[in-house]
């Protein structure tokens, strides 16, 4: 199965753009991950979903136009401009795999924004 | 409103057994699978399985390390999924959360089965 790798930490400025990343372990070049952004002291949410080719349907609901993804080799990338205070959260990343007949979902080790 | 509510969350003695609940509202839950992730104070987010529907089969799968002790099962009849935890340790002790795309199919060309629907969690704390 995949293992997703991720910073632990960022940091950015407010107004500032950063870059987070999330790594595939080798051989799974084509897989699409989701990320999910986490506030403190609440439950994930939904942000979107990246493959290679970029973004993957639709942004989950009310993700401002500031986020957006790319896809490069085994990195899955979330980038966000012009940062705002509420976008200090934690920020993970999923993958499924259903390969081999047997469902299964990874989720990364979540990478701790914050907002300076 | 869509909504997930766990519900069930409490103290339990290591080697002890609980279930925990989830009840959804305002999506067709009867045609949605339904998935259990957990989060440990400070740690990152860790898949503990799913259930799909009667479509499906109910068929269920679980991550490694969960399979075996962990059961996740459903009533359609009352919108509720359900997570049987047994022989636990203290190493359980997390904030439960339920969570499902409202569709009951892998969308390798969209992400219709992103998690987009999350409960608010349910605390499980495994002490003596």
């Amino acid at each position: 199965q995949p293992v997703l790798t991720q910073p632990p930490s960022a940091s950015a400025s407010l107004g500032a753009s950063v870059t987070l990343t999330c790594t595939l372990s080798s051989g799974y070049t084509n897989y699409k991950v989701d990320w999910y952004q986490q506030r403190p002291g609440k439950g994930p949410r939904f942000v979107m979903r990246v493959g290679t080719g970029g973004i993957v349907g639709s942004k989950g609901d009310g993700i401002p136009d500031r986020f957006s993804v790319l896809g490069s080799g085994l990195n899955r990338y979330l980038i966000i401009e012009n940062i705002q205070e509420e976008d200090e959260s934690d920020y993970h990343c999923g993958v499924d795999d259903g390969s081999g007949g047997n469902f299964v979902w990874v989720f990364g080790g979540g990478t701790k924004l914050t907002v300076l | 409103e869509v909504q997930l509510v766990e519900s069930g969350g409490g103290l339990v003695q290591p080697g002890g057994s609980l279930k925990v609940s989830c009840t959804a509202s305002g999506f067709t839950f009867s045609g949605s699978a339904m998935h259990w992730v957990r989060q440990a104070s400070g740690k990152g987010l860790e898949w503990i399985g799913r259930i799909r529907t009667k479509a499906s089969g109910y068929a269920t799968a679980y991550a490694a390390s969960m399979k075996g002790r962990f059961t996740i099962s459903r009533d359609d009849s009352k919108n509720t999924a359900y997570l049987q935890m047994n022989s636990l340790k203290t190493e359980d002790t997390a904030v439960y959360y339920c969570t499902t795309g409202a569709v009951d199919y892998d969308d390798y060309e969209g992400a219709d089965d992103a998690f987009d629907i999350w409960g608010q969690g349910t605390m499980v704390i495994v002490s003596s």
